[in-house]
C-alpha cells in the first residue's frame, strides 16, 4: 500500500520551454502532496505543499509563477515548471500524506534543461 | 533556526559489521522525526517516525531511537543490500518538514 507514481521519470527540454511533471497516489487518497527538489549529495529542500482543491503554499524563495502546482484530485497533484532554464534541472521528487504525519514518495523525476 | 544535522556523511562497513547513524535536531516543539531510505536516482522510502523521548521502532535490521536531541538509527549485521542513503527528517511545531543531508551507507560484501 501507500504508493506514489511520478511521470516522467526523466525529461531532457530546451531552455525556455514548459514541462509538466504529474504526481500521483495509486491506492490511497492524499489530502496533502509536497513537492521537493534535490541536489546532488543535497537533501531534499521543500518546494511547495499542495491540499486537494487549494491553491499551494510555496516556501520562501520559491517563484510560484516558475513553479506552477495543480491538486485537482485527490490522487494527482501537478508540477509545471514554466520557461524552464539550466539552473532549474535537479531531482524533483513529489510525496503524499492522508493527513497523518507520515508521507510516501514518489521515485522522482530528473529534470535537464539544455 | 531548526536544523537536522547528519553524521557521518558517509560510512563504509564489511557485512555483518554492526554500527549506528546519528541524526542531531534542533526544533521547536517537535511533533515527529523521521527516517527515509533513498537508493540513488529514487525517492525515499519511508522507514519509521518517532515522537518522543525513548521511544524505539524496528524493522528487520534497523532499529531506530529518539531522545531530546538526536535520534540513532542502528543496523545490526548489514548486508550489501542495505547500501543506502538514510535521510532523517524532522516535523516541528510550524509543521514544516527539514530534512538532513543523509548518511550514505555502503556495505561491503
Amino acid at each position: 500500500g501507500a504508493v506514489v507514481s511520478q511521470h516522467p521519470s526523466w525529461v531532457i527540454c530546451k531552455s525556455g520551454t514548459s514541462v509538466k511533471i504529474e504526481c500521483r497516489s495509486l491506492d490511497f487518497q492524499a489530502t496533502t502532496m509536497f513537492w521537493y527538489r534535490q541536489f546532488p549529495k543535497q537533501s531534499l529542500m521543500l518546494m511547495a505543499t499542495s491540499n486537494e482543491g487549494s491553491k499551494a503554499t510555496y516556501e520562501q524563495g520559491v517563484e510560484k509563477d516558475k513553479f506552477l502546482i495543480n491538486h485537482a484530485s485527490l490522487t494527482l497533484s501537478t508540477l509545471t515548471v514554466t520557461s524552464a532554464h539550466p539552473e532549474d534541472s535537479s531531482f524533483y521528487i513529489c510525496s503524499a500524506s492522508t493527513g497523518s504525519d507520515t508521507q510516501y514518495f514518489g521515485p522522482g523525476t530528473r529534470l535537464t534543461v539544455l | 533556526e531548526d536544523q537536522v544535522t547528519q553524521s557521518p556523511e558517509a560510512l563504509r562497513l564489511q557485512e555483518g559489521e554492526s554500527s549506528s547513524l546519528n541524526c542531531s535536531y534542533t526544533v521547536s516543539g517537535l511533533r515527529g522525526l523521521f527516517w527515509y531510505r533513498q537508493d540513488p536516482g529514487k525517492g525515499p522510502e519511508f522507514l519509521f517516525t518517532l515522537y518522543s523521548a525513548g521511544e524505539e521502532k524496528e524493522k528487520e535490521r534497523l532499529k531506530a531511537t529518539l531522545t531530546k536531541k538526536e535520534s540513532f538509527l542502528h543496523i545490526t549485521a548489514p548486508k550489501p543490500e542495505d547500501s543506502a542513503t538514510y535521510l532523517c527528517a524532522v516535523r516541528g511545531e510550524d509543521d514544516k518538514i527539514i530534512f538532513g543531508k543523509g548518511t550514505r551507507l555502503h556495505i561491503l560484501p
